[in-house]
């Protein structure tokens, strides 16, 4: 059973518009919720993340939103550009064992 | 790949064979992770370890193994691979200290026919 769960499957967008990718989760004890970037033969990069004491964090042309008593958070690409195009997970994990539960991963293709 | 490297990073094996992979990291991080990597599951978490000779099992264990002898080096023994075991490995490290971020190498795409 997936503790984070993911979507959608997969999104495209233009060149320059929004990306938005939405995960929710149900174990409360999770206090740390990362965002990683996969290129196809490559391993999962760390790209941003957020501790639940906040309700956004941006980085450059990334965002994450964070709403805690939803349970949710997401991740906005802000002016998407073609090298945006790869696979997105979510994921959480808390501090007692650091243990990262994955969402099942979102393939983005921005279109030039 | 923050100081990781994998071996092999493909293999073919049949049904029943045994199947060893290596993760090398060279900044002696304490915590390890292997995870695979399959189709609509995300990651999963196989086995990790907290220090030499300190292992423990993720969500997925059933027909791994681990070990893990030195600093550097954490094995994923498959004892007697199966076809269900075909997947995308990764292995992951966790600077020490209070910290969350895990940084993942470069991966093992395993076949098993």
């Amino acid at each position: 059973q997936q503790q984070v769960k993911q979507s959608p499957q997969s999104l495209i967008v233009q060149k320059g518009g929004i990306s938005i990718i939405n995960c929710a989760y149900e174990n409360t004890a999770f206090d740390y919720f990362p965002w990683y970037q996969q290129f196809p033969g490559k391993g999962p990069a760390l790209l941003i993340a957020i501790r639940p004491d906040v309700s956004e964090k941006k980085e450059g042309r990334f965002t994450i939103s964070f709403n805690k008593s939803a349970k949710q958070f997401s991740l906005h690409i802000m002016d998407s550009q073609p090298g945006d195009s790869a696979t997105y997970f979510c994921a959480a994990s808390t501090s007692n064992d650091y243990k990262l539960s994955f969402g099942a991963g979102t393939t983005v293709t921005v279109r030039a | 790949d923050a100081g990781i490297t994998q071996s092999p990073r493909h293999k073919v094996t049949e049904t029943g064979t045994p199947v060893t992979l290596r993760c090398h990291q060279t900044e002696n991080h304490r915590y390890m992770y292997w995870y695979r990597q399959d189709p609509g599951h995300g990651l999963r978490l196989i086995h990790y370890s907290y220090g030499v000779k300190d292992t423990d099992k993720g969500e997925v264990s059933d027909g791994y193994s681990v070990s893990r002898s030195k600093t550097e080096d954490f094995l994923l023994t498959l004892e007697s691979a199966t076809s269900s075991q075909t997947s995308v490995y990764f292995c992951a490290i966790r600077p020490s200290g209070i910290t969350y971020e895990q940084y993942f190498g470069p991966g093992t795409r395993l076949t098993v026919t």
